[in-house]
């Protein structure tokens, strides 16, 4: 089946510096990917859609100048947390999609972000 | 999220039936899906279900929809220790890409040897 990686999958930084995580299709294309927030017990939350080769569109009340999408190539999406504080501490969740019957969605294992 | 609802915990014997429930408020919707995650890992499609039908069944897991009441339900079962995980439905409503779809907070169920 498809396989969907996230790179890394836990980072502790300080407050103040970006983080960079990376979402990549191992084995597919995926035109479109797909940026969640999870808080404890929570449900996902969504970011953004990240289209290869053209900007994210994000949802509402999420701050593209912090939360910064690239879908450099139909492989990898990025997300880079920019000036990250404790209240950005998160499981991020990156999702590929790939059309077809029901527009299956794979995701990836998550990582998690923890500023100091 | 609230237009979808899932009650938060749901505990079983090993071996009994789990039936997690599920109520959505959009009925646009062309299929309903549910969603398994273990612990720090993401999520793992489990199976779907059409908007048109009333059943599906996928070896141990059978999914109920009630397009009237907007109810879904997903039974597991003989269900077993690795079953043990948040189960999340969720509903694309009338988005065509699943990834804009709507989470429900998740149930955590919770099989006890």
């Amino acid at each position: 089946g498809a396989v969907v990686s996230q790179h890394p999958s836990w980072v502790i930084c300080k407050s103040g510096t970006s983080v960079k995580i990376e979402c990549r299709s191992l084995d597919f294309q995926a035109t479109t990917m797909f940026w969640y927030r999870q808080f404890p017990k929570q449900s996902l939350m969504l970011m953004a859609t990240s289209n290869e080769g053209s900007k994210a569109t994000y949802e509402q009340g999420v701050e593209k100048d912090k939360f910064l999408i690239n879908h450099a190539s139909l492989t990898l999406s990025t997300l880079t947390v920019t000036s990250a504080h404790p209240e950005d501490s998160s499981f991020y969740i990156c999702s590929a999609s790939v059309a077809g019957v029901a527009d299956t969605q794979y995701f990836g294992p998550g990582t998690r972000l923890t500023v100091l | 999220g609230e237009d979808v609802e899932q009650s938060l915990f749901l505990s079983v014997r090993e071996g009994d039936s789990s039936v997690i429930n599920c109520t959505y408020t959009d009925s646009s919707s062309t299929y309903l899906y549910w969603y398994k995650q273990e612990p720090g890992a993401g999520l793992q499609l489990l199976t779907y279900i059409f908007s048109n039908m009333d059943m599906k069944q996928d070896q141990r897991l059978t999914v109920l929809l009630n397009k009237k009441d907007k109810h879904l339900s997903l039974r597991i079962a003989d269900t077993q220790t690795g079953d043990s995980a948040i189960y999340f439905c969720a509903d694309p409503k009338s988005n065509t890409n699943a990834g804009k779809s709507t989470f429900g907070d998740g149930t955590t169920l919770t099989v006890k040897p």
